[in-house]
């Protein structure tokens, strides 16, 4: 069994379009985060949630939109999608949010690559 | 600028060499991590370090941090071609900032 899981795994859309990235965890975690990765494959965290409540939200336009339905689950919604969002976006997952003396293991999913033509 | 630097860039060596690969930061760190990740596919974590100066060793690999917990080093030791991958550190800051920043990432080919 996958232990996070996103969908689709390739999206190429043109530039102006919504589309949602879908990412479940069947890890019991109660913290999920979404990154991105950069064509130099510099990751950045974009948001992070805890028990479905938005913790990190890392100056990301708000044409971003995170939702958590439930704890396993944190789907992205891109709305008027633009060239530079163009990137590889991973979903991950932890026990827990705290990462500064609590060092807990983060369980990335296999990452969707979006390409906005 | 980074806030984790990682050099090289890119390393391109032959199998049953040595290397090391570099992660510095002008800032303290309360734990630093390392990941590899493959193409196609998410960042697994190797190794989670917390205290300064602190070594630890999976197998043929060697981590340490920094003494002053502001940069890590990754040695492998007769390296592999299944050692091939993207290695990346990152680190979470002493200012209890609840996110992990990563490193600008290690490209390791090992040839065969």
């Amino acid at each position: 069994d996958t232990a996070v899981s996103q969908t689709p795994k390739y999206l190429v859309t043109q530039m102006g379009n919504d589309k949602s990235i879908k990412c479940e965890q069947n890890l019991g975690h109660d913290t999920m985060y979404w990154y991105k990765q950069d064509s130099k494959k510099f990751l950045k965290i974009m948001f992070s949630y805890n028990n479905k409540e938005l913790i990190i939200n890392e100056t990301v336009p708000n044409r971003f939109s995170p939702k958590s339905p439930d704890k396993a689950h944190l789907n992205l919604h891109i709305n008027s999608l633009e060239l530079g969002d163009s990137a590889v976006y991973f979903c991950a997952s932890s026990q827990d949010l705290a990462l500064g003396y609590n060092t807990d293991t983060q369980y990335f999913g296999p990452g969707t690559r979006l390409t906005v033509l | 600028t980074q806030l984790l630097e990682q050099s090289p860039q890119f390393l391109s060596i032959q199998e049953g060499e040595n290397l090391t690969v570099y992660c510095n930061s002008s800032s303290v760190f309360s734990s630093l991590q390392w990941y590899r990740q493959e193409p196609g596919e998410g960042p697994v974590l190797l190794v989670t370090v917390v205290t300064g100066g602190e070594v630890k060793k999976l197998k043929r690999l060697t981590f340490q941090f920094g003494d002053a917990r502001k940069d890590s080093s990754l040695h492998i030791t007769a390296a592999q071609p299944g050692d091939t991958g993207l290695y990346l550190c990152a680190g979470a800051l002493v200012d209890g900032n609840e996110k992990l920043t990563f490193g600008t990432g290690t490209r390791l080919t090992i040839i065969p």
